[in-house]
């Protein structure tokens, strides 16, 4: 069993700030990251999927980073606006199955 | 492009009862794999198929088993409910059951136990 630690665990933003969240888990036995975006009443929601040391990624305003060395990830939100609002979900894989963390709950009030 | 889709999306079950729970993956993938939550806790991984094989499996007991179709679809089964299997079930498909690819989920079966 894997230890997947995401930090906060919610967050309320006003509309137009930038944002960030931690994903930790352990540095052995990495394979990949997946970081998926889950909203009320949907399908998570694939953002990214990272495997090197070092890689960034970035999609429209949402970017992320990993760092396998130390065993964290990074997801950023620039100017947050309301629809950004979600659980974000990170979730390393050791080559053999997903592990889930529980998600930090954005809420970007208008 | 149809994404995954699942059925039943809602089922009151009572202890002791079992239940089948199904997943279409979106055409041409090949991997499902099968998650469960709980209130308060994160997805937790029960097994992925690929190729009408399981190639691994999350730590839950015996009770919960699956099997996938040469057409990839795929089924997961419980038996013997019991009211801690109350939970949303999602599936994910894949075009490969690597890690590196991107996943892609159902709606989720809500299965209560009574």
């Amino acid at each position: 069993i894997l230890n997947v630690e995401q930090s906060p665990q919610s967050l309320h933003v006003q509309e137009g700030d930038s944002t960030n969240f931690t994903c930790s888990f352990p540095s052995s036995n990495f394979y990949a990251l997946h970081w998926y975006r889950w909203e009320t009443a949907k399908s998570p929601e694939a953002l990214f999927v990272m495997t090197l040391n070092g890689d960034e990624k970035k999609k429209g305003r949402i970017s992320a980073t990993l760092n396998t060395k130390e065993g964290y990830s990074y997801l950023y939100i620039k100017g947050s606006q309301p629809e950004d609002s979600a659980t974000y979900l990170c979730a390393p894989n050791t080559g053999n199955q997903f592990y889930f963390g529980t998600g930090t709950s954005l809420t970007v009030i208008p | 492009k149809a994404g995954v889709t699942q059925t039943p999306r809602y089922l009151i079950k009572t202890r002791g009862q079992q239940v089948t729970l199904s997943c279409s993956p979106i055409s041409g993938h090949r991997s499902v794999s099968w998650y469960q939550q709980t209130p308060g806790q994160g997805l937790q991984f029960l097994f992925e198929y690929f190729s009408e094989t399981q190639r691994n499996k999350g730590n839950f007991p015996g009770r919960f088993s699956g099997r996938q179709f040469s057409n990839s679809r795929s089924e997961m089964n419980v038996s013997t409910l019991e009211l801690g299997d109350s939970a949303l079930y999602l599936c994910a498909s894949s075009w490969l059951p690597t890690g590196h690819n991107e996943q892609f989920f159902g709606p989720g079966t809500r299965l209560t136990v009574l």
